[in-house]
């Protein structure tokens, strides 16, 4: 069975340090994988999204950035957090479009 | 700007009422929409995915109806029970693309008291 693993849960970190949150998902090949943000308040917003190795797409722009080194894995990061970067953010991952989106548990991030 | 609505924002329920929430959503460029649960601490998870105007779905006590011509999807749940207590999204799934561009409502908070 497929299962998406996206740790850590929380982090606190100071402003201007960077960010780097990791997700792998197993049991699925060539997935499409997305990260979201929620603000607080706020829908589900997607940041990026990748359908294969190296490629990967943003939707709004932002001081984050992503990367997929492998097939099953994505990885978020920030060179220099900001205060408005704090959040909830989950990793999802999809095969085909009309599919339903499997999430992970989240990490919720705050920037102080 | 593409904008789903949810409403209402949240509602407390007493166990064995019934609920429903609406999904208010753009009627062009429509792909599908989709309904999730999320549970406090848990991720979320997927109800329904919905494709073709008139659609209706069900899975136990939790059922979905939706009008593409409109722009609306229902969300009913029939004798609530504690367990349902949740957040429920509901998403619009813009086409075309090769993945899953979905915008998100901001989702409905369901308090169900014993």
């Amino acid at each position: 069975s497929q299962t998406i693993h996206q740790w850590p849960a929380t982090l606190v970190q100071p402003v201007g340090s960077p960010l780097s949150l990791e997700c792998t998902v197993e049991g699925t090949s060539n997935p499409n994988l997305y990260w979201y943000r929620q603000a607080a308040g706020r829908g589900l917003q997607l940041l990026f999204y990748s359908v294969g190795i190296g490629q990967i797409s943003s939707e709004v722009p932002q001081n984050l950035s992503a990367s997929r080194p492998q097939d099953r894995q994505f990885i978020l990061s920030s060179k220099k957090l900001l205060l408005s970067d704090s959040g909830f953010y989950l990793c999802a991952w999809s095969v085909h479009k009309r599919d339903e989106a499997f999430f992970g548990q989240g990490t919720r991030l705050t920037v102080v | 700007i593409l904008n789903v609505e949810q409403s209402p924002q949240s509602l407390h329920v007493q166990e064995g009422d019934s609920t429903n929430f609406t999904c208010s959503f753009p009627s062009s460029n429509f792909y599908a929409l989709h309904w999730y649960r999320w549970e406090t601490a848990k991720s979320p998870e997927a109800l329904f995915v919905m494709t073709l105007n008139g659609d209706e779905k069900k899975k136990g006590r939790i059922s979905a109806t939706l009008n593409t011509k409109e722009g609306y999807s229902y969300l009913y749940i029939k004798g609530s029970q504690p367990e349902d207590s949740a957040t429920y999204l509901c998403a619009f799934e813009l086409g075309p693309g090769g993945y899953n561009k979905l915008i998100f409502g901001a989702g409905t908070r369901l308090a169900v008291h014993p």
